[in-house]
């Protein structure tokens, strides 16, 4: 079955410094993938739509300097978050679209914990 | 006001019973509604994936049910058990992208 996984499953970071957290299609190819953050009890909020070899397209009011976004093969999206602060903890959730079937699959997530 | 509704926002049921969770929405134009679930602190599995002309589905003791024509969609656990213990996230899709419902909690006691 497909299958996406996210790397850190867990961080903790100090505020001003920056976490990068990756996405991979273990076994399929994903031209285009998809950022979510969760925050406690809510439901999943799209930030951006990575997309293979071109600039990322972010939802309102997600700053693209502060998550910069980078799908640099069909297999892998990495999000960094940049000058982390306390407000940025959250988990965060990828999934990646199957070329062939456009079906979408879902990360296990990262928690980011900001202190 | 989000385009796909949930409710309740949250159950609590014994193990064993019965429940059913609802999905309302207004997202159009409509090209599926998919159920999943989500346990604390990881992504959501997909459970059901339904299309216009699709009135039922089930997986296992899952049995998802869509009207179409009054935009609405319900989630019926049966026999649950503590394992069941998640949020269930309703998302439809139209052409484009997919809309996601705040979920129910869902809660099984023994």
């Amino acid at each position: 079955g497909a299958v996406v996984s996210q790397h850190p499953s867990w961080v903790i970071c100090k505020s001003g410094t920056s976490v990068k957290i990756e996405c991979r299609s273990l076994d399929f190819q994903a031209t285009t993938m998809f950022w979510y953050r969760q925050f406690p009890k809510q439901s999943l909020m799209l930030m951006a739509t990575s997309n293979e070899g071109s600039k990322a397209t972010y939802e309102q009011g997600v700053e693209k300097d502060k998550f910069l976004i980078n799908h640099a093969s069909l297999t892998l999206s990495t999000l960094t978050v940049t000058s982390a602060h306390p407000e940025d903890s959250s988990f965060y959730i990828c999934s990646a679209r199957r070329d062939l079937t456009y079906e979408q699959y879902f990360g296990p997530g990262t928690r980011l914990t900001v202190t | 006001k989000n385009q796909v509704e949930q409710s309740p926002q949250s159950l609590i049921i014994l193990e064993g019973k019965n429940c059913t969770l609802q999905c309302n929405y207004t997202v159009s134009p409509f090209s599926n509604l998919r159920w999943y679930k989500q346990d604390t602190g990881r992504g959501p599995v997909s459970l059901t994936i339904m299309t216009f002309s699709e009135n039922t589905k089930s997986n296992g003791r899952y049995t998802a049910t869509l009207d179409a024509d009054t935009k609405q969609s319900s989630l019926h656990i049966t026999a649950s058990q503590l394992s069941d213990s998640a949020s269930y996230i309703c998302v439809v899709s139209d052409n484009n992208d997919m809309r996601f419902g705040a979920g129910t909690r869902l809660t099984v006691k023994p």
